[in-house]
């Protein structure tokens, strides 16, 4: 089983529609969460950073950990043509949890049709 | 445009041969990553540098090496190239070392033939 599973899409939505994008993992040690987009021919860019369990809101974006069901999602609303991107998710248990490396999804390709 | 970058953008070699990559973090940052990204594995970490010295390893092939220089600039070398060394090669870098907040350079794109 991989350490972070992440379904590639690809996704295609309408302009104004709600995303849902998620990630599944099996280390029990991750409780640091991210997801990153990452544009063609571009490097990452940090989107959202979440520490342990709960949700996190910023602007149209929202980042939910269920530590419990091992659950990461990333909620879009009012999507945009320029939020088509591939989205990927990351976690690490952090310098305590005796993994010091950044563990990436596949990623998710989405497209936003205006 | 996240202050990091990379050079070159673009690298065609032929297998068996050797590149250097090289990055040059935000202003500021002590700590450097490398890592590769391929359709089929996705981004893995290769490596990990803070201030000089290697904080962690990844996936790093033995045939790959990287160091990071006073001036905080870092290099990823790549030996004995094969075709499945193809892929993007990212830096990114952060000021504290921790892994979760990191910062991207635009990657260098490498086609081996």
């Amino acid at each position: 089983q991989k350490e972070v599973e992440q379904d590639p899409g690809p996704l295609s939505v309408p302009e104004g529609a709600i995303v849902s994008l998620n990630c599944t993992y099996s280390n029990s040690a991750f409780q640091y969460f991210m997801w990153y987009r990452q544009y063609s021919r571009k490097g990452p860019e940090l989107l959202m950073y979440t520490y342990s369990s709960g949700n996190k809101e910023d602007g149209r974006f929202t980042a939910q950990v269920d530590k419990s069901s091992k659950y990461i999602s990333l909620f879009i609303r009012d999507s945009q043509p320029s939020d088509s991107a591939t989205y990927l998710c990351a976690m690490s248990a952090g310098t305590q949890g005796g993994s010091e490396k950044l563990v990436f999804g596949k990623g998710t390709k989405l497209t936003v049709n205006p | 445009d996240s202050g990091v970058t990379q050079t070159p953008k673009h690298l065609i070699t032929a297998t068996g041969q050797r590149v250097t990559l090289r990055c040059s973090p935000r202003s500021g940052d002590l700590s450097v990553y490398w890592y590769q990204q391929s359709l089929d594995q996705g981004l893995q970490f290769l490596i990990q540098y803070y201030n000089g010295e290697e904080r962690a390893k990844g996936n790093i092939l033995e045939r790959f090496s990287a160091q990071q220089f006073p001036d905080l600039h870092s290099e990823l070398n790549l030996s004995s190239l094969e075709l499945g060394d193809s892929a993007l090669y990212f830096c990114a870098s952060n000021y504290d070392g921790n892994q979760e907040t990191q910062y991207f350079g635009p990657g260098t794109r490498l086609l081996v033939l």
